[in-house]
């Protein structure tokens, strides 16, 4: 049974570039949610999507956005990069509601 | 806004000593989840402490909760060296899926 999983592992960006990061939760799970991890800080919650719609939503602009598929998998876009965009994004799946969440091994996002 | 801090920020112990780490957090919450990061890799679940006086272990780690205290430990008995990492303590907004984590506490246990 694969676990959480998230590609690319590692990408590097330039500037005002747009990225896509994909996550494909754990079998069986539904909700998947997505944290950015500054170094040497712990993760902050970016948002939340069930049923293909995103319920809840941490403090990040809207340059941040995602979608979620029929099948539970889930995309984070981010137009316009920062230098400070520059994180570990990490993907975290569950049931919905449920207590216990996975989470992926990660994206290393760099932007130059 | 729910704000969670962890102390001590760094810890270097030596092997088969014990110490504990504190979580507080602001505002009520529903449950309380503890993680170990290694550097450059993802979150691995080590606990998670749903009511008042719970206590869990698993090997050298042992976590608490006093729900009135708003306060979480994580006490390390006898470390050993594959016990350095960061450990984080997170916790949800009551109501709420999303988690709000500590800044982390990097351990790091010296032969």
């Amino acid at each position: 049974d694969a676990g959480v999983t998230q590609s690319p592992t590692h990408l590097i960006k330039t500037r005002g570039q747009q990225v896509t990061l994909r996550c494909s939760p754990k079998s069986g799970h539904d909700t998947v949610s997505w944290y950015q991890q500054a170094l040497g800080q712990g993760p902050q919650f970016i948002f939340q999507y069930y049923e293909e719609e995103e319920r809840q939503r941490g403090n990040f602009p809207d340059r941040f956005s995602g979608h979620q598929f029929p099948n539970y998998s889930s995309e984070l876009n981010v137009n316009a990069l920062l230098l400070g965009d520059s994180a570990l994004y990490l993907c975290a799946s569950s049931l919905f509601r449920q207590i216990e969440a996975f989470f992926g091994q990660g994206t290393r996002l760099t932007v130059v | 806004e729910l704000k969670v801090e962890q102390n001590p920020l760094f810890l270097s112990m030596q092997e088969g000593k014990n110490y504990t780490i504190y979580c507080n957090y602001s505002t009520t919450s529903d449950r309380l989840y503890w993680y170990r990061q290694d550097p450059g890799k993802s979150l691995e679940s080590l606990f998670v402490l749903l009511s008042n006086g719970a206590v869990k272990q698993e090997g050298r780690l042992m976590a608490s909760l006093d729900t009135k205290a708003r306060l979480s430990t994580l006490h390390i008995t006898a470390a050993v060296h594959d016990l350095s990492a960061t450990y984080f303590c997170a916790v949800n907004q009551g109501g709420s899926e999303k988690l709000v984590f500590g800044k982390g506490t990097k351990l790091t246990v010296n032969p």
